[in-house]
């Protein structure tokens, strides 16, 4: 089975801090996501990665960097931390090819204060 | 109009019922589709992928209809343990392996 491990289920930060949030995955996928999920607004993707050191800006990128410095493991960082990005975070990974889905992480809840 | 649209619901249906979920999409190229499903704060987990000639597994059935661009999902004998969002996702072939998820149907089942 695909496992897509987040650092921490609960994280609470205040207002201007650097936040960070760790994935890997134990699969060897060659992508990487991260999105935020809403209530009412579904899933939003932030940042993608399809291979070491290679990132691409989702649709809401702002306030938000990424890094992959190995193949397994994805970095989602909050430069200064506002409350509007109190959200639902989820990484997940796929393989590449035709008719491959992504595998989730069980997803950060994350409370800027 | 939006990439993926789906009924938010939600749709409340008696135990051993039989249900059926539509989702559209816009962009006719979109080459690979799936079911997800998530349970309440949880993540989405793949339920199955959606073939062009339809698929089924057990009690879940999906369906493809590209000249409408359309999938559906019938779950049939309907379980307590159904009770979830089901989200609709598309790979709309725009490169990276992105894919478009749906806000999702919920469906409660009830005794």
């Amino acid at each position: 089975d695909v496992k897509v491990t987040q650092s921490s289920r609960y994280l609470v930060k205040r207002t201007g801090e650097k936040v960070f949030l760790e994935c890997v995955q134990d699969m060897d996928h060659e992508n990487m996501f991260w999105y935020r999920q809403d209530p009412g607004l579904g899933l939003r993707l932030i940042y993608f990665s399809y291979d070491v050191k290679m990132k691409e800006k989702g649709d809401i990128p702002e306030g938000y960097s990424v890094s992959r410095e190995k193949k397994e493991r994805f970095s989602l960082i909050l430069e200064s931390a506002s409350t509007n990005q109190t959200s639902m975070y989820l990484c997940a990974s796929s393989q590449t090819g035709l008719n491959q889905p992504q595998h989730f992480g069980d997803g950060t809840r994350l409370s800027i204060l | 109009r939006k990439e993926v649209e789906q009924d938010p619901g939600p749709f409340n249906v008696p135990e051993g019922a039989t249900v059926a979920f539509n989702c559209t999409y816009s962009n006719s190229a979109s080459q690979s589709f799936f079911w997800y499903r998530q349970d309440c704060r949880k993540e989405p987990k793949l339920l199955m992928s959606v073939y062009s000639s339809g698929n089924e597994d057990g009690r879940f059935t999906a369906q493809l209809n590209r000249a409408s661009q359309y999938i559906s999902l019938l779950i049939r004998d309907s379980k307590l343990s159904d009770s979830a969002t089901y989200l609709c996702v598309v790979n709309p072939n725009t490169g990276f392996q992105k894919l478009v998820f749906g806000t999702g149907t919920r469906l409660l089942v009830s005794p």
